[in-house]
């Protein structure tokens, strides 16, 4: 898998758009990018992936950038809820997730 | 919505003891996974599984672990002879199929103590 590079944090208030930067200049060119979450005492958890478009679900949306080498996770409004580990990896045909340390989001009321 | 569920959710061993830690996957997920995380530190793989075979492992699965899918639902991992450097929160995960478009689903683990 590619390696990505992410904040170690960020914060944001609450019910307040939260953009998670995510850097994967080495992606190839069948490599997804998948985002999971880790809120406390949790395991990960999926929140969204891509190839080239950017894609919505309910959870967030997720915009790739036209050359692919990095992404952004988006959060339309942060709650109290969403304060957990925010992960960016990779992922080749393999489907070994290789987790990295990710970005502690903060969300403040 | 279907998950993946883990028991127990703590277990406590002596050190050198056998324990199996146990995973129902989501029923019609194919594709299965052990992950392990130590206090404070990264996620990490430690073995897939399909059809009835290990598909992947990591350097960290070694001849002390053993995976099995004994039934049609559940999925374990055996740690032969605990170490207490084994302490960590193991996870599983599964998936419907294989390949990079394929999310996982996880499970909420098992803190498993050496002591």
């Amino acid at each position: 898998d590619a390696k990505t590079t992410q904040p170690n944090s960020m914060e944001s208030n609450e019910e307040e758009p939260v953009h998670l930067p995510c850097n994967h200049s080495t992606i190839s060119g069948t490599d997804y990018i998948h985002w999971y979450r880790q809120l406390p005492s949790q395991g990960p958890e999926y929140v969204i992936h891509g190839l080239t478009s950017n894609v919505n679900n309910r959870m967030a949306s997720l915009a790739i950038a036209e050359d692919r080498k990095s992404s952004t996770l988006i959060l339309h409004r942060a709650t109290l809820r969403d304060a957990a580990v925010y992960y960016c990896i990779s992922m080749n045909a393999g489907n070994m997730l290789t987790f990295g340390g990710g970005t502690r989001l903060m969300v403040k009321p | 919505e279907p998950e993946v569920t883990q028991t127990p959710s703590h277990q406590v061993t002596q050190m050198g003891q056998e324990v199996i830690l146990r995973c129902v996957p989501i029923s019609n997920h194919l594709y299965f996974y052990w992950y392990r995380q130590i206090l404070g530190q990264k996620v990490e793989f430690l073995v897939s599984f399909y059809n009835n075979e290990i598909s992947e492992k990591s350097e960290i699965f070694d001849d002390q672990f053993s995976v099995e899918r004994p039934d049609g639902s559940n999925f374990t991992l055996k740690i032969r002879s605990t170490k207490l450097e084994d302490s960590a929160m193991y996870f599983c995960a599964s998936s419907p199929r294989r390949g990079e478009n394929s999310p996982l689903h996880f499970g909420n683990g098992t803190r498993l103590t050496v002591t």
